[in-house]
């Protein structure tokens, strides 16, 4: 089963909110990601998680609130967004960060609008 | 610095036809990996085929095959006998390898695939 989930599919929420995504894998991977992507633009690397421990962060902003509970799940806290943080929120895994031949699985994003 | 460059923005294929995709790279890591992701218009990115540094023979995955070309860093993706459901967004992607971090995928700018019947 190669199967990445996240939830919610759709999420609008106010500059003033509080909200999480979430993402989950049950395929034994260790290394987890989260990603942002714009439309008709690459995805671009937020934070990696390894063993359940952060391992990258690209200089995100402090709205944006990484949480890795276990090995299966890892979630993205918001808070006080801005507009320009709407995008596609794509959640990936591979089996190890530290080799360069795992691929990485990818969900189907959360798309989210904030206003 | 390490780069990966798509300079295809869109192109058309006749369904049944081939079509390859254009991707260059720049590193100067010896072990790297390179990847193919396709991305319909709902957003999951699915993983295509890839191709080691090391890898002697050029990767196939069913009607996907890399042409993988080290010396002119190239890692061009062939679709043969395309079809209409191969309409999406394709991605060319390098794992990169950081000092103490580990690896990190980046993108090309990507090149939009539109199947004609």
């Amino acid at each position: 089963d190669t199967e990445v989930t996240q939830t919610p599919k759709h999420l609008v929420m106010g500059m003033t909110n509080k909200k999480s995504l979430k993402c989950e894998q049950h395929m034994g991977h260790r290394a987890m990601y989260w990603y942002k992507q714009k439309a008709k633009k690459p995805p671009e690397l937020m934070f990696v998680y390894s063993y359940e421990k952060l391992s990258i962060n690209e200089s995100v902003p402090s709205r944006f609130s990484p949480e890795c509970p276990n090995s299966s799940l890892l979630n993205l806290h918001l808070h006080a967004l801005q507009p320009e943080d709407s995008a596609l929120y794509l959640c990936a895994s591979s089996q190890d960060k530290s080799v360069p031949a795992y691929e990485q699985y990818f969900g189907p994003g959360t798309r989210l609008t904030v206003t | 610095a390490q780069k990966i460059t798509q300079t295809q923005p869109g192109m058309f294929v006749q369904e049944k036809e081939a079509v390859t995709l254009d991707c260059t790279y720049d590193t100067s890591d010896p072990s790297y990996g390179l990847f193919w992701y396709k991305q319909p218009s709902s957003g999951e990115m699915i993983f295509l085929i890839y191709q080691g540094s090391y890898d002697q023979q050029n990767a196939t995955e069913g009607r996907y095959s890399l042409n993988f070309q080290k010396a002119r860093k190239s890692a061009n993706l062939v679709i043969s006998a395309s079809q209409l459901g191969d309409s999406a967004m394709y991605f060319c992607a390098m794992i990169v390898m950081i000092y103490n971090q580990g690896g990190k995928l980046i993108f090309g700018q990507g090149t939009e695939l539109s199947v004609k019947p």
